[in-house]
C-alpha cells in the first residue's frame, strides 16, 4: 500500500532557530496536507499543496511540494514556543488521507 | 471548525470486552474517518465512509467494525477489545475548501 515516510521524527530546537521537516511517498500524489497538533489536542489542517514544485508560505512557515509530487517540506523560520507540536503531511489517494508519522517538534525557550 | 464531537473521550476497559466509540458531525460532511494514533505510527485509517451505511476498511481494520446509519453519526466498535488497541482514536470528516479533514478531540482507549 502506500506509504509517507516522514523525518526527523523527534527535533529540538532553541528558540530562534530554524526546523524542517521532511515528507517522502512511495507513490506519486494528487496533492498533499499538513497538520499541526499541539500536544494533547487534535490535528488541525494548515495547508494544502497541489501543484509540482509549488511554494506556499504563511507567515514564517514555507511548504514545498517537489517537482515529481512524492515530496514535501515544511521549513519554519525562527521558531517560537507556540510553534511546539507535531506536524503531519498527509498524502492524497482518492478520499483516503496517508499520514506521515510525524515530527514532534520542541522549542527551548 | 466543524462541529465533531466524539464520546467518550476517556474510556478503560477490560481484555476481551465489546467497546463502541461514537462521533457525531454536525457539518453535513459526506465523508467520514477513523483513526488511530500511536506514538512512531502516526495517524493511521482504520475505516472510512462514504456515505450512509457506505463503509471500507483502511490499513489496520482488523479487529475493528463501523456503521453509519445517519449522516451525523459514525460509530466504532471494538468486537472484542485486545491490549494492542489501546490507543488514542480520532474520528475526522472531510470538507470545506481545500478539502480537508476537520478531526475530533480524540478517544483515549485503555484496554487492560
Amino acid at each position: 500500500g502506500q506509504q509517507v515516510m516522514q523525518i526527523p521524527q523527534y527535533q529540538h530546537v532553541q528558540e530562534g532557530e530554524d526546523f524542517t521537516t521532511y515528507c517522502n511517498s512511495s507513490t506519486t500524489l494528487s496533492n498533499i496536507q499538513w497538520y499541526k497538533q499541539r500536544p494533547g489536542g487534535h490535528p488541525v489542517f494548515l495547508i494544502q499543496l497541489v501543484k509540482s514544485g509549488e511554494v506556499k508560505k504563511q507567515k514564517r512557515l514555507t511548504f514545498q511540494f517537489g517537482e515529481a509530487k512524492k515530496n514535501s517540506s515544511l521549513h519554519i523560520t525562527a521558531t517560537q514556543t507556540t510553534d511546539v507540536g507535531t506536524y503531519f503531511c498527509a498524502g492524497r489517494g482518492g478520499n483516503q488521507f496517508y499520514f506521515g508519522t510525524g515530527t514532534s517538534l520542541t522549542v527551548i525557550p | 471548525d466543524a462541529g465533531i464531537t466524539q464520546s467518550p473521550r476517556h474510556k478503560v476497559t477490560e481484555t476481551g470486552t465489546p467497546v463502541t466509540l461514537r462521533c457525531h458531525q454536525t457539518e453535513n460532511h459526506r465523508y467520514m474517518y477513523w483513526y488511530r494514533q500511536d506514538p512512531g505510527h502516526g495517524l493511521r485509517l482504520i475505516h472510512y465512509s462514504y456515505g450512509v451505511k457506505d463503509t471500507d476498511k483502511g490499513e489496520v481494520s482488523d479487529g475493528y467494525s463501523v456503521s453509519r446509519s445517519k449522516t451525523e453519526d459514525f460509530l466504532l466498535t471494538l468486537e472484542s477489545a485486545t491490549s494492542s488497541q489501546t490507543s488514542v482514536y480520532f474520528c475526522a470528516t472531510l470538507g470545506g475548501p481545500n478539502e480537508k479533514l476537520f478531526f475530533g478531540s480524540g478517544t483515549q482507549l485503555s484496554v487492560l
